[in-house]
């Protein structure tokens, strides 16, 4: 899996919309973009996955630029139930999923 | 649809003993992964487990080992428990032909 390198923390308010960006300047042809989402003590969610331009879900959407070596991570209006260990990966998620420190995102009232 | 299953929630042994710990993947999910989360460290890779058949194993020792069972459920067994073994172990599961794992609760792993 291609190396990630994102922001170890950030602090946003309940209502700001939040854009977390990850760099990943060796991303691989085949290689897609994922995020996950853990809160303490569980297992990590699947946010989104994209490969290029803009995925859109009901939870975030996902931007990534045409030469794919960084992507960014919108959450729209957080709340406090955001605050959680956001980590991007990028590869193939098919074999062992390599997590990185992940940025862990406090959002206050 | 019934999510990543996984027992027991919390477990506590002591040093020296085994602890078993089970998942059940995905309706339809064929492969089966585990990872280790000591406290406040990020995932470790253990072991990947398809169609029965152990894939891929992470820079673990043997004494962490598991199976898959003919209705892709999955045990992973740590023998010879020692202090650093305390952790969350994760299970996820995956479909053939998706890139998508999907993560179970987790078992907290106390060894005292």
């Amino acid at each position: 899996l291609a190396k990630t390198t994102q922001p170890i923390s950030m602090d946003s308010y309940e209502g700001q919309e939040v854009n977390i960006t990850c760099s990943h300047n060796n991303i691989a042809t085949n290689d897609y973009i994922t995020w996950y989402q853990q809160f303490p003590s569980q297992g990590p969610r699947f946010i989104i996955q994209g490969y290029k331009t803009k995925v859109t879900n009901e939870v975030a959407s996902l931007f990534i630029p045409a030469d794919r070596k960084s992507s960014t991570l919108s959450l729209p209006r957080v709340s406090l139930s955001d605050t959680a260990v956001y980590y991007c990966l990028v590869g193939a998620l098919t074999d062992k999923l390599i997590f990185g420190t992940g940025t862990r995102l406090q959002v206050f009232p | 649809e019934a999510g990543v299953t996984q027992s027991p929630t919390h477990l506590i042994k002591t040093r020296g003993q085994q602890a078993t710990l089970r998942c059940s993947p995905i309706s339809g999910h064929t492969s089966v992964y585990w990872y280790q989360q000591a406290l406040g460290l990020g995932l470790q890779f253990l072991l990947w487990y398809d169609e029965g058949e152990e894939r891929n194993r992470g820079n673990f020792p043997p004494r962490f080992s598991g199976r898959q069972f003919p209705n892709y459920s999955s045990e992973l067994n740590v023998n010879a428990l020692e202090l650093e073994d305390s952790a969350l172990y994760l299970c996820a599961s995956r479909s053939t032909g998706s890139d998508t794992q999907y993560f179970g609760p987790g078992t907290r792993l106390t060894v005292l």
